[in-house]
Order: C-alpha cells, then sequence, then structure tokens
C-alpha cells in the first residue's frame, strides 16, 4: 500500500519558536491534509491542499503542496504550549478519493 | 459548529463477541468512513460507504467486519467476532459532497478493548 515518510518523528521546542515538519511519499498524492490529535481524542483536520505548488494558511499554521505531488510541508510559527499534540499528514493517491493513507505523525511538545 | 459524534467512548468485550460501533456523521455530509487506530500508531483506513454501499475498503475489512447506516443519522461497524487484535480507537469520519468531499472530519473515537 502506500507509506507516507513523516519528519521529524518528535520535536521539543520553546514558546514562541517556529515549527517546521514535512511528508514524503515514493507516489503522487492529489490532495494533502494535515490534522492535529490530542491525546485519547480524533484527528481534527488543520489544512487541506489540492494542487501542486499550492500554500494555505490556516492562522499561525501554513502547508504547502510539492511541486513533485509528492511531497508537503507543515509550519507552525510562534508555537504556544495548546500547540502541544500530535501532528499528521494524510493524503489521497492512486485514484483512491475516500481511503486517505496516513503519516505516522510528530510528536510536538512546547516547554512554555 | 456541527462534529461527528461516536459511542460509546469506551467499550470492553470478551473475545468473540459481538461489537457495534455507533456514529452520527455531520448531517449534510454524504461520505462516510470507519478508520482504526492501533495505540502509539497511526491511523488506519478501514471502509468507506457512500450511498448506502460499500465504496472502498481496506484488507483489514474482513468477512469479520460490517458496516450499515440503518436510518437517516446513524452509521455503525459491526465486528462479529472480535479478536484480541482488534483492540484499538476506532474513529468514524464524515466528507460533505461536492469541493469538499476530500475534507474528512473525524469523531472522537470508540477506545475498544477486548480481553
Amino acid at each position: 500500500g502506500q507509506q507516507l515518510n513523516q519528519s521529524p518523528q518528535s520535536m521539543f521546542i520553546q514558546e514562541g519558536e517556529d515549527v517546521s515538519m514535512n511528508c514524503t511519499s515514493s507516489s503522487i498524492f492529489n490532495t494533502w491534509l494535515w490534522y492535529k490529535q490530542d491525546p485519547g481524542e480524533g484527528p481534527v483536520l488543520l489544512i487541506a491542499l489540492y494542487k501542486a505548488g499550492e500554500l494555505t494558511s490556516n492562522g499561525r499554521l501554513t502547508a504547502q503542496f510539492g511541486i513533485t505531488r509528492k511531497d508537503s510541508f507543515l509550519n507552525i510559527s510562534a508555537s504556544i504550549p495548546s500547540d502541544v499534540g500530535i501532528y499528521f499528514c494524510a493524503g489521497f493517491s492512486g485514484g483512491s478519493n475516500y481511503k486517505l493513507t496516513f503519516g505516522k505523525g510528530t510528536l510536538l511538545t512546547v516547554n512554555p | 459548529e456541527p462534529e461527528v459524534t461516536q459511542t460509546p467512548s469506551h467499550q470492553v468485550t470478551q473475545m468473540g463477541q459481538e461489537v457495534i460501533l455507533r456514529c452520527v456523521p455531520i448531517s449534510n455530509h454524504l461520505y462516510f468512513y470507519w478508520y482504526r487506530q492501533i495505540l502509539g500508531q497511526k491511523v488506519e483506513f478501514l471502509v468507506s460507504f457512500y450511498n448506502n454501499e460499500i465504496s472502498e475498503k481496506s484488507e483489514i475489512f474482513d468477512d469479520q467486519f460490517s458496516v450499515e447506516r440503518p436510518d437517516g443519522s446513524n452509521f455503525t461497524l459491526k465486528i462479529r467476532s472480535t479478536k484480541l487484535e482488534d483492540s484499538a480507537m476506532y474513529f468514524c469520519a464524515s466528507s460533505p459532497p461536492g469541493q469538499g468531499v476530500n475534507e474528512q472530519y473525524f469523531g472522537p473515537g470508540t477506545r475498544l478493548t477486548v480481553t
């Protein structure tokens, strides 16, 4: 099946710092989504990207759909303690419009 | 803001028993999904459902699993004879028709523990 390589696995930063994480795939993805998951809860959709090269912001979050359609990154600027959680990239590939493939997640810890 | 809801939040069952996990998708959404997440691992697709039929399923979704939309609001996942390895968080998701169809919104999950 499709595999998404997400990095880094974990990050430990100081409040106020910027953060960047990314996802890569060996195959082309048609849509990239970024989710945040808090412990014991469901993933919450942050940003959806539909076109190669697209750059989209949601508050302090910015995500880009890579030109090759095989990668995406998420930036968080001026991090705050409530940014703590696991961030997942996810996407659709291979003609499927239903099956979301998830990365393994990036665990973000923000030190106040 | 409309949300996907799921019940129960936690289900404990004995191996071999049947369980039904329930979901109420967002009301104007037409596409419904089940995913699972084994503790500490990534979220895995199980099945998608549209127009009262399965549109896609993964290799995990074998004959022990079934889905149903028994009425206009509920969407259920049944596991016929649970195994220890079925222990996981099960998430329901839904997406709207039209341009936003790729945006899947997840519920809070049901933690299934098989003993």
